[in-house]
């Protein structure tokens, strides 16, 4: 299976901050990868897939990057909003892997 | 709109049985990929497994931690995905979630989610 590693599991950031997770895969996964928000309560919502393709609707500050086994997400300006948990997961092959989250907190 | 509305949810003993359904509407279901992802209290998601549409063979894809015991299954004339769960163990405790791209699309990442149904095991 690919292991997918997220760092740093936790993050502490102010509004206005710009911010990256970093998510690394043990094997190339070319560019299958999205990533998703998750706040408590509430189902997953993806905003990045392919890497770097923005989902319809979803703000423009939320970025990825990356191809191969490192990948990121930037949100450039952090808004109230993001406070959130972020997953990325690969759908390169089976079985469908997430990262273990990393939780963004304000400071 | 598309909507997914999971429903079967409860508390199972160990051992036991469960089937969760996922009702769908708002798209073409007959001809789209869906797939269960789970969540442990506090933990991360899993994917639990996949059924391609019928026109694409019908077929179904699941990790090694529910291989065997997990049977995703569908019918299509009422909209309708099925989560079959046997042999429960405590750790199968999480919510469920079924998940979808849409009609012909057989990407392996999701856009649409239901709301999620709390499975419990629990003697």
């Amino acid at each position: 299976d690919i292991q997918m590693t997220q760092s740093p599991s936790t993050l502490s950031a102010s509004v206005g901050d710009r911010v990256t997770i970093t998510c690394r895969a043990s094997q190339s996964i070319s560019i299958w990868l999205a990533w998703y928000q998750q706040k408590p309560g509430k189902a997953p919502k993806l905003l990045i897939y392919k890497a770097s393709s923005l989902e319809s609707g979803v703000q423009s500050r939320f970025s990825g990057s990356g191809s191969g086994t490192e990948f990121t997400l930037t949100i450039s300006s952090l808004q109230p909003d993001d406070f959130a948990t972020y997953y990325c997961q690969q759908y390169n092959g089976y079985p469908y892997t997430f990262g273990q989250g990393t939780k963004l907190e304000i400071k | 709109e598309v909507q997914l509305v999971e429903s079967g949810g409860g508390l199972v003993k160990p051992g036991g049985s469960l089937r969760l359904s996922c009702a769908a509407s708002g798209f073409s279901f007959s001809n789209a990929w869906m797939s269960w992802v789970r969540q442990a209290p506090g933990k991360g998601l899993e994917w639990v497994g996949r059924i391609k549409s019928k026109t694409d063979g019908g077929t179904t894809d699941y990790p090694a931690p529910v291989k065997g015991r997990f049977t995703i299954s569908r019918d299509d004339s009422k909209n309708t995905l099925y989560l079959q769960l046997n042999s429960l163990a405590t750790e199968d405790t999480a919510v469920y979630y079924c998940t979808t791209r849409g009609a012909y699309d057989s990407s392996g990442y999701w856009g649409y989610w239901g709301q999620g149904t709390l499975l419990t095991v629990s003697s």
